[in-house]
Parts: structure tokens; C-alpha cells; sequence
């Protein structure tokens, strides 16, 4: 499984877009790049994936260059409430997603 | 839709007791997982089930064991309990990834454990 390294908390303001980047060098062919976001005693929830280039939906936005050796998952005018853990997962979810390993994640604190 | 339950959402235990935790999905999916969650630290997996009848290990599962008997239940043991399992521990389902599935984990509230 690729190993994952992203940063450990950031903070921003409400309103403004907030960019979390995760690197993956090891990625394989096959594997996809998921995020899931954890609030405060509850478990984690799917947020976006994507394999390539640029996916969006409603609540937010996973760029992904074309080496795909790292990925940005852009969240636009964040409130108070997205204040979370944002875990990214890099892996095959056909073969591999019953192994699927969360790191630490990042730590965003929105502030009002 | 209940979507993944746990039971119980929080237990104490002294060293040595014995639990079982109880993870049920009615969404029908294939995979189930048990991982554990400790203070400002990520999930790590303990054991995973990939159908009925099935477990396998994960990345923690010294300690834990786990069966499977019915497709929506994934039961959790704790033979002896020991204080390095004060956790927080999550159940997760998914559907097998192929077509537009993702593979999306669903998450059951957790189950808070204190081992004293």
C-alpha cells in the first residue's frame, strides 16, 4: 500500500479555500486517491476520490496532477463546521480497500 | 436505514474481563472491518471480513478475535482484556468496488472502551 504523508494541522478563517495537500510517491496504477473527514466522536465519512486530474462534487474539489505522485482536495469557503481530521488513503478499492490504512490525518481548525 | 450500528457505545472492563463488541450493517455489503482509534491518532485496522464465514487479520490483532456468521453482523472479542486496549473502536462496511461503486467505508458512532 502506498504511504501517505500529510501535514498535521492547519488552520484557516471562515470563508476562505482552505488546500490540503497529501503526497503519495509510491502510488501504483491501480490505486485510487480517497479522503474522508472525522469530526470529534464520530467516525469517518467519505468526502471525495478520484484517480486523475480534477473531481468535484459538492462539498469539494480533489486536484490530482498528471504523475499523480501527490493530490489536493480543496474545500471552498469553509465554515466553522468543517473544522475536522482530513485522513487521505491511497490504494486499489477493487483488490486493496479491505486493507485501506488511515494515518494521523490533518488537523483543520476553522476559526470564525 | 440504520446504516452501521455498534453496540455497546461505551464500556468499562478491569484487566482480564472478557467483551464482545457488536457491529451491525443493513445496507447488505460484503466487507466489514473493526479498527481501533487511540487519542490524536488515525484508525488503525484490526481485523477485516471480506464475506460471510470469512475474518482475516489486520494491522493490530493481537488481543482481539473476531467472527462473522451472519452477513450483517461482525462481532468483536476481548478474551483478556488488557489497559494498551483503552480505545475507541469503529465498525466499517463497504460494498466490493467495481463501476462507479468507490468502495466508500461507512462508519458506525464507535465504541468508547476503558480498561482499568
Amino acid at each position: 500500500l502506498a504511504k501517505t504523508t500529510q501535514p498535521i494541522s492547519m488552520d484557516s478563517y471562515e470563508g476562505q479555500e482552505v488546500n490540503i495537500t497529501c503526497s503519495h510517491n509510491n502510488i501504483a496504477t491501480n490505486d485510487y486517491i480517497t479522503w474522508y473527514q472525522q469530526f470529534p466522536s464520530q467516525g469517518p465519512r467519505f468526502i471525495i476520490q478520484g484517480y486523475k486530474t480534477k473531481v468535484t462534487n459538492e462539498v469539494a474539489s480533489l486536484f490530482i496532477p498528471a504523475d499523480r505522485k501527490s493530490s489536493t482536495l480543496s474545500l471552498p469557503r469553509v465554515s466553522l463546521s468543517d473544522t475536522a481530521v482530513y485522513y487521505c488513503l491511497v490504494g486499489d478499492p477493487v483488490t486493496g480497500g479491505f486493507k485501506t490504512i488511515f494515518g494521523a490525518g490533518t488537523r483543520l481548525f476553522v476559526k470564525a | 436505514n440504520a446504516g452501521v450500528t455498534q453496540t455497546p457505545k461505551f464500556r468499562v472492563l478491569k484487566t482480564g474481563q472478557s467483551m464482545t463488541l457488536l457491529c451491525a450493517q443493513d445496507m447488505n455489503h460484503e466487507y466489514m472491518y473493526w479498527y481501533r482509534q487511540d487519542p490524536g491518532m488515525g484508525l488503525r485496522l484490526i481485523h477485516y471480513s471480506v464475506g460471510e464465514g470469512t475474518t482475516a487479520k489486520g494491522e493490530v490483532p493481537d488481543g482481539y478475535n473476531v467472527s462473522r456468521l451472519k452477513k450483517q453482523n461482525f462481532l468483536l472479542g476481548l478474551e483478556s482484556a488488557a489497559p494498551s486496549q483503552t480505545s475507541v473502536y469503529f465498525c466499517a462496511s463497504s460494498l466490493w468496488a467495481s463501476g462507479d461503486n468507490t468502495g466508500e467505508l461507512f462508519f458506525g458512532e464507535g465504541s468508547r472502551l476503558t480498561v482499568l
